[in-house]
C-alpha cells in the first residue's frame, strides 16, 4: 500500500522568499511521484512529476522537487515566492503496476506575504 | 489545445433530485476518472474507466454512477443527492503506458462544483 505524508495544513511566506513544500512518501515498489497545483474552484494542475529518471525534477512556474530515495520524501522549492504561487499543493504517489492509481496527500495551502 | 472539459462548472440541485455531471477530453485518452472533493480535502477517487472496463472503488456509494458512451465522454449521475454530496466533482484522464495496464500522468478538468439544496 501506498501513502504520502504532508505535514501541516498550511505555510506561508513572505514574496521573494524560498517556499519549501514537504513531502513524504511510503511505497513498496519503485514510485511515481507528482505535484499537483489548485487554484480556488479549479482542477488540478500537474506542476511536475519523478519517473525514476533524474532525481531532480524541474517544473513549470520555477518549481523544482528532488527524490530522495533514502529519506523517501519528494519535497517541492521555489527559490522565490510569488504573489501568484498562493495555492494549495498536492503531492500523490502512483505505483506503476496493473491498473495504477493516485495516492493523495492531504494538501498544503501556500500563502505569500506581500 | 487538447484538454479536459467539464461541463458546467457550477451545478445546483435539490435533495434527492437526481443530476448528472459531464467530462469530455480531446487527448484521446483510454482512461477517465471521477473524483470527489470536499472542502479543505485530497481528491477521493469514486472510479475509474480502462477503455470501457468499469472500476468502481470500494467504499464509493451505489448513489454515483458513472458512464462512458465514447472514448471522448464520460458522466457521473448522482441517483439521489444528499446533503453530504456537496462537493467538487473532478474529472482526469491518462493514457495507459504498458500492457499491463500501468497509467501514465493524469490530467485533471477544472471540476464542476455541486450544491444540494
Amino acid at each position: 500500500a501506498q501513502s504520502v505524508t504532508q505535514l501541516g495544513s498550511h505555510v506561508s511566506v513572505s514574496e521573494g522568499a524560498l517556499v519549501l513544500l514537504r513531502c513524504n512518501y511510503s511505497s513498496s515498489v519503485p514510485p511515481y511521484l507528482f505535484w499537483y497545483v489548485q487554484y480556488p474552484n479549479q482542477g488540478l494542475q500537474l506542476l511536475l512529476k519523478y519517473t525514476s529518471a533524474a532525481t531532480l525534477v524541474k517544473g513549470i512556474n520555477g518549481f523544482e522537487a528532488e527524490f530522495k530515495k533514502s529519506e523517501t520524501s519528494f519535497h517541492l522549492t521555489k527559490p522565490s515566492a510569488h504573489m501568484s504561487d498562493a495555492a494549495e499543493y498536492f503531492c500523490a504517489v502512483s505505483d506503476t503496476g496493473a491498473n495504477s492509481k493516485l495516492t493523495f496527500g492531504k494538501g498544503i495551502t501556500l500563502s505569500v506575504r506581500p | 489545445d487538447a484538454m479536459v472539459i467539464q461541463n458546467p462548472r457550477y451545478q445546483v440541485t435539490q435533495f434527492g433530485k437526481p443530476v448528472t455531471l459531464s467530462c469530455s477530453q480531446t487527448l484521446n485518452h483510454n482512461v477517465m476518472y471521477w473524483y470527489q472533493q470536499k472542502s479543505s480535502q485530497a481528491p477521493k477517487l469514486l472510479f475509474h474507466y480502462y477503455d470501457k472496463d468499469f472500476n468502481n472503488e470500494a467504499d464509493t456509494p451505489d448513489n454515483f454512477q458513472s458512464r462512458r458512451p465514447n472514448t471522448s465522454f464520460c458522466f457521473l449521475d448522482i441517483r439521489s443527492p444528499g446533503l453530504g454530496d456537496a462537493a467538487m466533482y473532478l474529472c482526469a484522464t491518462s493514457r495507459a503506458i504498458l500492457s499491463g495496464r500501468a497509467t501514465d500522468t493524469q490530467y485533471f478538468g477544472p471540476g464542476t462544483r455541486l450544491t444540494v439544496l
